[in-house]
């Protein structure tokens, strides 16, 4: 099975601090991707990444960045956090290629609060 | 661009009943994937099952089922004999054919509740 871990179910944090949120995927997939999840609004795309030093731009990128220096690995990066960015974040990955109808595989989440 | 659109924000359904979700889609595309994912009370999200737009025969995966109608860009979930298991968001997706086309688009969920 594919595994798909995120470093913190639970995180607080103040205003204007920086913010790592990591994950990691076990399958040797190429594509990982980020998702903020709020109710009412579903999952929205904030970046992705189909290799290792790529990344794209999602749906809502403004207050983000990522890394991915490994191919296992993707970091959400809040550079400078606030309030409005307290949320579910969802890691997720898939294989290649893009575009082949492949699911994505989700991580359990990371509750991030910003105080 | 895409959209999804699932107009049934909460549901709810005894269990051993059946019930389906509705989703709607917008696309100019012919070839695609659709999905219906399912997220348990803080679990994980889980794939449920998965079209692919230029098969006619539509996805089956144990008691769930789907309805695809290609022409109505239509996509329900049908879920025979419900189980209390089966309590989660569930969210439609939409995702593109072709190389470079990575992005999943969700439509807002609908939340089950099976009620014993």
């Amino acid at each position: 099975d594919v595994k798909v871990t995120q470093s913190s179910r639970y995180l607080v944090k103040r205003t204007g601090e920086k913010v790592f949120l990591e994950c990691v995927q076990d399958m040797d997939h190429e594509n990982m991707f980020w998702y903020r999840q709020d109710p009412g609004l579903g999952l929205r795309l904030i970046y992705f990444s189909y290799d290792v030093k790529m990344k794209e731009k999602g749906d809502i990128p403004e207050g983000y960045s990522v890394s991915r220096e490994k191919k296992e690995r993707f970091s959400l990066i809040l550079e400078s956090a606030s309030t409005n960015q307290t949320s579910m974040y969802l890691c997720a990955s898939s294989s290649f290629p893009g575009g082949a109808g492949q699911p994505q595989h989700f991580g359990d989440g990371t509750r991030l609060s910003i105080l | 661009a895409q959209t999804v659109t699932q107009s049934q924000p909460e549901m709810s359904v005894q269990e051993a009943e059946t019930v389906t979700l509705s989703c709607t889609y917008d696309t100019s595309e012919n070839n695609y994937y659709l999905f219906w994912y399912k997220q348990p009370p803080s679990r994980q999200m889980i794939l449920v099952i998965r079209q692919e737009a230029y098969k006619q025969q539509n996805a089956t995966e144990n008691r769930f089922s789907v309805n695809f109608q290609k022409a109505a860009k239509s996509f329900s979930l049908k879920i025979s004999d419900s189980q209390l298991g089966d309590t989660a968001m569930y969210f439609c997706a939409f995702m593109k054919h072709g190389a470079g086309s990575y992005q999943l688009t969700f439509g807002k969920g609908t939340k089950l509740s099976v009620i014993p």
